[in-house]
C-alpha cells in the first residue's frame, strides 16, 4: 500500500507570494491533517480535514488555509508568505486513530 | 507535552550501547503516548506506543516508560544501530471532539550513533 505523498517536495518562494501545497493520503483514509515543523517551535498542528470539512484548526492566522477534495486529496494555501513560514510542511493521513506522515515539502521563504 | 524549546537535545551514544531518550508531559490527565522517529528527510514514523494503564512496553528493541508518578516517560533503544540515528519525538494524541484527532509533540530528541 502506497504511503502518504506530498508534492512539492522543495519550495523557494519570496516574501508576499503565495505558496500550495499538496497532499495525497494513504489509499482508504478519509482524514488528513498538517503540520508545520520549525527549528524554533518543533512539530505544530495547523489543521484536519475529513471529508472535505475542516474539523479542527490550530492556532495558526487566516494566511493559512486548506481545502479537501471528494477523493481526499487535500491542500493547503499560505498566502502573503513571510519570512518565519519557512518550515517543513508535514501531511498525515488518519485512520482508526493511527497518523502516518509524509515526507514533508520542505518551503523557503526569501 | 513538553514545552518548545529553541535547542534540540542531542544523546550521543556508541554503536551496541543502549539509548534512552526522555519526554516530561504536564498533564496528570494525560492518558496515551506514542514515540516517533524522524529520519533526515523524513516524516515521523510511528515506533511504539503506552497507555496510562501500563508503567512498561516493549518492542522489538525498545521499550517505553511511564512513570505518571513524576509524568515522565522514557523511550528505551536496546543495541543501538546507526539506522537508529534520527530525531525522537514522543507525542500525545489530542481529540477535541467530533472524531477529530491531533497530535501535540515535544520538541524531540537528535541520538546520534557513533560507529
Amino acid at each position: 500500500k502506497a504511503g502518504v505523498t506530498q508534492t512539492p517536495r522543495y519550495l523557494i518562494k519570496t516574501r508576499g507570494q503565495q505558496v500550495t501545497l499538496s497532499c495525497s493520503p494513504i489509499s482508504g483514509h478519509r482524514s488528513v491533517s498538517w503540520y508545520q515543523q520549525t527549528p524554533g517551535q518543533g512539530l505544530q498542528f495547523l489543521f484536519e480535514y475529513f471529508s472535505e470539512t475542516q474539523r479542527n484548526k490550530g492556532n495558526f492566522p487566516g494566511r493559512f488555509s486548506g481545502r479537501q477534495f471528494s477523493n481526499s486529496r487535500s491542500e493547503m494555501n499560505v498566502s502573503t508568505l513571510e519570512l518565519g513560514d519557512s518550515a517543513l510542511y508535514l501531511c498525515a493521513s488518519t485512520k482508526d486513530y493511527e497518523q502516518y506522515f509524509g515526507p514533508g515539502t520542505r518551503l523557503t521563504v526569501t | 507535552g513538553e514545552s518548545v524549546g529553541l535547542h534540540l537535545p542531542t544523546l550521543s551514544v556508541q554503536e551496541g550501547d543502549n539509548s534512552i531518550i526522555n519526554c516530561a508531559y504536564s498533564n496528570s490527565a494525560s492518558d496515551y503516548f506514542i514515540w516517533y522517529k524522524q529520519e533526515s528527510g523524513k516524516g515521523p514514523q510511528f515506533i511504539i506506543d503506552i497507555r496510562s494503564n501500563m508503567d512498561k512496553r516493549q518492542g522489538q528493541r525498545v521499550t517505553v516508560l511511564l512513570n505518571k508518578t513524576v509524568k515522565h516517560l522514557s523511550l528505551q533503544i536496546a543495541a543501538t544501530q546507526p539506522g537508529d540515528s534520527a530525531v525522537y519525538f514522543c507525542a500525545e494524541p489530542f481529540t477535541p471532539g467530533a472524531g477529530s484527532y491531533q497530535l501535540t509533540f515535544g520538541k524531540g530528541t537528535k541520538l546520534s550513533v557513533i560507529p
